[in-house]
């Protein structure tokens, strides 16, 4: 049971343009969730994260948006550049638990 | 702070061989963490510790896998014996405080088992 999911692999967008990159969730326990992007031979590394408590968070050309009842949230990158071509992982925690389950993944690509 | 430290960076071995993965985590986090990325899984935990104790092991995928944690700066995590099908990319992370908090991640150790 896969309770962090990015269905979509892969989005290409063009240079300039808004990427919006998609994560739903199963479990109503989580209460904290973070973006990390990852390029190639190197670990993941944080980008933005929003609490259940908030419906948004932004920093810089980045925001994240919550939809609580619907479980899912989103990244919004805004303008799109090149260096944003990476891998974007969404991940959701619960107090409880304390440990942070990963999605699968989704590849940026940004394109001049 | 130099990061988490994951060594080796690549190891091939063989099938049935023994394979010792390394983390030097973040001076002062509390929290570490080993996870497995594989095109198949995505990015999965393994297993992760609080103050060098093992706090929830339920992501190992079987006996063959071992993680210890002896002290504060340095965990291994163990393959014996390894299989093909343990090949994939391994990454240690660590955090302070609170296991949900942001995690720091090495750079992943790429095993590949012939």
């Amino acid at each position: 049971d896969q309770q962090v999911k990015q269905n979509s692999p892969s989005l290409s967008v063009q240079e300039g343009r808004i990427s919006i990159l998609n994560c739903d969730y199963t479990n109503s326990m989580f209460d904290y969730f973070l973006w990390y992007k990852k390029y190639p031979a190197e670990g993941p590394t944080f980008l933005i994260s929003i609490s259940s408590i908030k419906d948004k968070n932004e920093d810089g050309r980045f925001t994240v948006f919550l939809n609580k009842s619907a479980k899912h949230l989103s990244l919004h990158i805004v303008p799109s550049q090149p260096g944003d071509s990476a891998v974007y992982f969404c991940a959701a925690s619960d107090t409880n638990a304390g440990k942070s389950t990963f999605g699968d993944g989704t590849t940026l690509t940004v394109k001049p | 702070d130099a990061g988490v430290i994951q060594s080796p960076r690549h190891e091939v071995t063989e099938m049935g061989q023994e394979v010792t993965l390394r983390c030097k985590p973040i001076s002062g986090h509390d929290y570490l963490f080993w996870y497995r990325q594989t095109m198949m899984r995505g990015l999965e935990l393994l297993i992760y510790f609080n103050n060098n104790v093992p706090i929830d092991d339920s992501g190992m995928p079987e006996d063959r896998f071992s993680a210890k944690m002896p002290n504060a700066s340095f965990s291994t995590l163990k393959i014996q014996p390894s299989e093909p099908r343990d090949s994939a990319v391994y990454f240690c992370a660590s955090t302070q405080g609170n296991a949900k908090n942001i995690q720091y991640f090495g750079a992943g150790t790429r095993l590949s088992v012939l």
